[in-house]
């Protein structure tokens, strides 16, 4: 398996404009996490899926955030509009887990999103 | 709710000197607890974990964790650091079950002078 696949890798965009980050989990996985990564706030989850359902998205700053999953293969995060304040990395990662077994979360490469 | 308390936020150490990192949980049920790893520059990896059986966890590099069940704790260590153990090390926390969160400490940031 490729592991989880984020896409793009780095994302430079003007302040206003709509910015979509995606991710492909690992395939047989049934939860998929969303995290933000800055300096000042460390690693913080903004959202999760289990079986493509968004369990808990109280981590998503505000309504300029959602994301989707719109299959067990395939998510997005989208900000809009975007703010200078959203530059951070973003890192999906996915993992399995069910009643008797779990493993650990895998991460992508993350997306470098810069908002000028 | 799941917390996860890491209380050293920067350590810098010598190579061959000891480490311990301290990890603090906060959850009433049953856990699933980790710490990985991200050097500069890239995503985070796993280090080790740990679900159940023998608290006393071995992963790579050397690196071990201790589950004290009693204590809310899921300490780090390592006898002997290397200049390539400089990275930032994270602990984190999933709650049991299949609710799947999964939660991480702010981190510690890793220097090793050779």
């Amino acid at each position: 398996d490729a592991g989880v696949i984020q896409s793009p890798r780095h994302e430079v965009t003007e302040m206003g404009q709509e910015v979509t980050l995606r991710c492909k989990p690992i395939s047989g996985h049934n939860s998929l996490f969303w995290y933000r990564q800055t300096m000042m706030r460390g690693l913080e989850l903004l959202i999760y899926f289990n079986n493509n359902v968004p369990i808990d998205d109280s981590g998503m700053p505000e309504d300029r955030f959602s994301a989707k999953m719109p299959n067990a293969s395939f998510s997005t995060l989208k900000i809009q509009p975007s703010e200078p304040r959203d530059s951070a990395v973003y890192f999906c990662a996915s993992s399995f887990g069910s009643g008797r077994s779990n493993t650990e979360a895998f991460f992508g490469q993350g997306t470098r999103l810069t908002v000028v | 709710a799941q917390s996860v308390s890491q209380h050293n936020h920067h350590v810098i150490l010598s190579e061959a000197a000891s480490l311990e990192l301290g990890c603090n949980y906060s959850y009433g049920g049953t856990v699933n607890l980790f710490w990985y790893v991200q050097y500069p520059g890239q995503h985070l990896q796993l280090l080790l974990k740990y679900f159940s059986g023998d608290p006393l966890v071995k992963g790579i590099k050397g690196f071990e964790a201790e589950f004290i069940k009693s204590k809310f704790s899921f300490n780090l260590r390592k006898p002997s650091v290397q200049w390539s153990d400089t990275a930032e090390y994270f602990c984190a926390v999933k709650s049991g079950g299949a609710t799947n969160k999964l939660i991480f400490g702010t981190g510690t940031l890793l220097a090793v002078q050779p």
